[in-house]
């Protein structure tokens, strides 16, 4: 069984801080985790994956995220918000060696960034 | 350009009715996928088809039916036995499991009312 843990269902930065959101997993075989972003009335894109290639995993807008399996954890950061940041923000979990794709996703985590 | 096209982006609909919501597309995925995305619960699965002719319930199919007759389609139909229907509905796509740790790719979703 997998699930996904996003502590904080609001973060608020200011602009030029540094952004950090968190996501635990919990899962019974080796995880694929998966960062994706939404924004308003639109669907998601994804930000970056973790495929056991690399523990830092860097994506796309100057986001990463380090996988810690001793921690279970995937977070999310990026060393300084920019206004165009504000964005709803999910964390996902599959299962190595699935036969599908299914992804479990946590309940998302809604960032503002302040001026 | 590849991507999922889903139809149409508002939708209303009246009590008793059912409703159908189209997706497409055009990345040559095996696999797609819808979700039901609510405030705060972050997206649960309503069905998944990984094959032509073959489809499979998620967390939340009650109230839902799918067809998938070709490849490139996966319409959602909304029953009238779905008491609560009012959410945006996201479809998604990716390659089969073989195609190692391949993300899903998502649509811009459907936003559907009750009248």
């Amino acid at each position: 069984a997998q699930s996904v843990t996003q502590l904080g269902s609001h973060v608020s930065v200011s602009e030029g801080a540094l952004v950090l959101l968190r996501c635990n997993y919990s899962s019974s075989v080796p995880p694929y985790l998966f960062w994706y972003v939404q924004y308003p009335n639109q669907g998601l894109q994804l930000l970056l994956k973790y495929t056991s290639a690399a523990t830092l995993v860097k994506g796309i807008n100057g986001f990463e995220a380090e996988f810690k399996k001793s921690e279970t954890s995937f977070h999310l950061t990026k060393p300084s918000a920019h206004m165009s940041d504000a964005a709803e923000y999910f964390c996902a979990v599959s299962g190595q060696g699935g036969a599908t794709n299914k992804l479990i996703f946590g309940t998302g985590t809604l960032l503002a960034v302040q001026p | 350009d590849g991507g999922i096209t889903q139809s149409p982006k508002y939708l209303f609909r009246k009590e008793g009715q059912n409703v159908t919501l189209s997706c497409e597309q055009n990345l040559n995925h095996d696999a797609m996928y819808w979700y039901r995305q609510d405030p705060g619960q972050g997206l649960r699965l309503i069905y998944y088809s990984q094959i032509v002719n073959d489809f499979q319930k998620g967390d939340i199919a009650e109230g839902y039916s799918v067809s998938r007759e070709k490849k490139e389609s996966f319409p959602l139909t909304v029953t009238s036995a779905q008491k609560n229907p009012t959410a945006f509905y996201l479809c998604a796509s990716s390659p089969p499991r073989g195609r190692s740790n391949q993300p899903q790719h998502f649509g811009d979703g459907t936003r559907l009312s009750i009248l």
